[in-house]
Parts: C-alpha cells; sequence; structure tokens
C-alpha cells in the first residue's frame, strides 16, 4: 500500500512568487492533514479536511494560505504571495479515524522563499 | 509556551547504550504518541499511549506516561547508529489536532 506522498520534495522561489505543493494521502483515508515545520521550531497544525470539507483550519497563518481538497482525494497547498517567513517544511498527513488515532504522514515539502 | 515540549533538545549518545527523552505537556489528553523524523525523511509513527496507560513496551522502545505530571518519556535501549533522528512527541485531545513538541534531536555514535 502506498503511503502519502507530497510534490514537489523541494521549492525554491523569490518571495511575491506563488508554490503549490500537492499532497496525496493514503488511499480511503477521509482525514487529511497540513502541518508545517518553520526554521527547526515545532511542528505546527495548519489545517484538516474531512473528505473534501475544511474541519478546522485554525491554523492556517494567514489569507496568503489557500487550501483545497476538491473531490475528498489529494490536496493542494497554495501560497500566494510567499514571504520569506514561509520557509520551512511542509507535512502531509492523513488517517481513517478523525478521533486522535495515528495519523501517517509524507516526507514534506522543503520550501525555501528568498 | 507550548504544548508538548521535548527534553532534552538534543542528545549524544554511544551506539548500545540507552536513550532517554522526555516530553511534558500543559492540556489534558485523549493519548500522546511518539514521532520519529530521519533526516530529510517524513514524521514515522512509533507508539501512541492512551491516557489511561502507564507504560507501554514496542521491541526497544519503552513509553511512560505520567498524567499527573503531565509527563511522558521515551526511552530506546540498545541503541545503533540507525536511530539517529529527531524525536517528537505529538499530545491529542479528543476531537482536536495533533499539538507536535520542537523535538529531540538523537546522535548515536557508532
Amino acid at each position: 500500500e502506498a503511503g502519502v506522498t507530497q510534490f514537489p520534495s523541494h521549492s525554491v522561489i523569490e518571495k511575491g512568487q506563488t508554490v503549490t505543493l500537492r499532497c496525496d494521502p493514503i488511499s480511503g483515508h477521509d482525514n487529511l492533514y497540513w502541518y508545517r515545520r518553520v526554521m527547526g521550531k515545532e511542528i505546527k497544525f495548519l489545517l484538516h479536511f474531512v473528505k473534501e470539507s475544511k474541519q478546522d483550519e485554525s491554523g492556517m497563518p494567514n489569507n496568503r494560505f489557500l487550501a483545497e481538497r476538491t473531490g475528498g482525494t489529494y490536496s493542494t497547498l497554495k501560497v500566494q504571495p510567499a514571504e520569506l517567513e514561509d520557509s520551512g517544511v511542509y507535512f502531509c498527513a492523513s488517517s481513517q479515524s478523525v478521533t486522535g488515532e495515528t495519523q501517517y504522514f509524507g516526507p514534506g515539502t522543503r520550501l525555501l522563499v528568498l | 509556551s507550548q504544548q508538548g515540549e521535548e527534553d532534552p533538545q538534543a542528545l549524544s549518545i554511544q551506539e548500545g547504550e540507552n536513550a532517554t527523552m522526555n516530553c511534558s505537556y500543559k492540556t489534558s489528553i485523549n493519548n500522546l504518541q511518539w514521532y520519529r523524523q530521519n533526516s530529510g525523511r517524513g514524521l514515522v509513527h512509533l507508539i501512541l499511549i492512551r491516557s489511561n496507560e502507564r507504560e507501554k513496551h514496542s521491541g526497544r522502545l519503552r513509553v511512560t506516561l505520567d498524567t499527573s505530571k503531565k509527563s511522558s518519556s521515551l526511552l530506546i535501549t540498545a541503541s545503533r547508529a540507525a536511530d539517529t533522528a529527531s524525536y517528537f512527541c505529538a499530545t491529542v485531545n479528543y476531537g482536536q489536532n495533533f499539538v507536535f513538541g520542537p523535538g529531540t534531536r538523537l546522535s548515536v555514535l557508532p
């Protein structure tokens, strides 16, 4: 069974540009999560989808970040326009259960904004 | 202040020694989970301990949970070079999302 995959693995962009990150969860997992780790700090929750609906987006830093999960399968996270402080590693995770059981993480996308 | 703070932030030991990492948290939890991240890789789930459990084992891993002190420890016995990684605890409250600590960077020297 394939795990959670993320694309791209790395992205280097200039301030003001747009970047779109993609996450493919484990097949059959209704729950999809986005997290971010900035500069070696703690991993912070961004948002949670249940199928195509946003269950919780309380961790989204500002309106430059837009997450979608059309069709309830893969998800995209777009940053527009990117700022220097957006640099970090963006992780995606998926789970079957929403009650706090194990989440399966992807390898992350390393974003560097210059 | 943050939930799920690991201690120490960095730990360096010799192969064969035991490694102990601690995690403290502030709010009530449903369960606590430990994850490992190898350099350049994603997070790998290691073990989950529920709030009504005090100790759990999985291979060379031993996790304890003290809800009265709001703390957990992860013990890796007979460490190997392959155990070199960052270790994170994540606290989970029912219906809410994971809260991770900053992690402990473990280096196991051959």
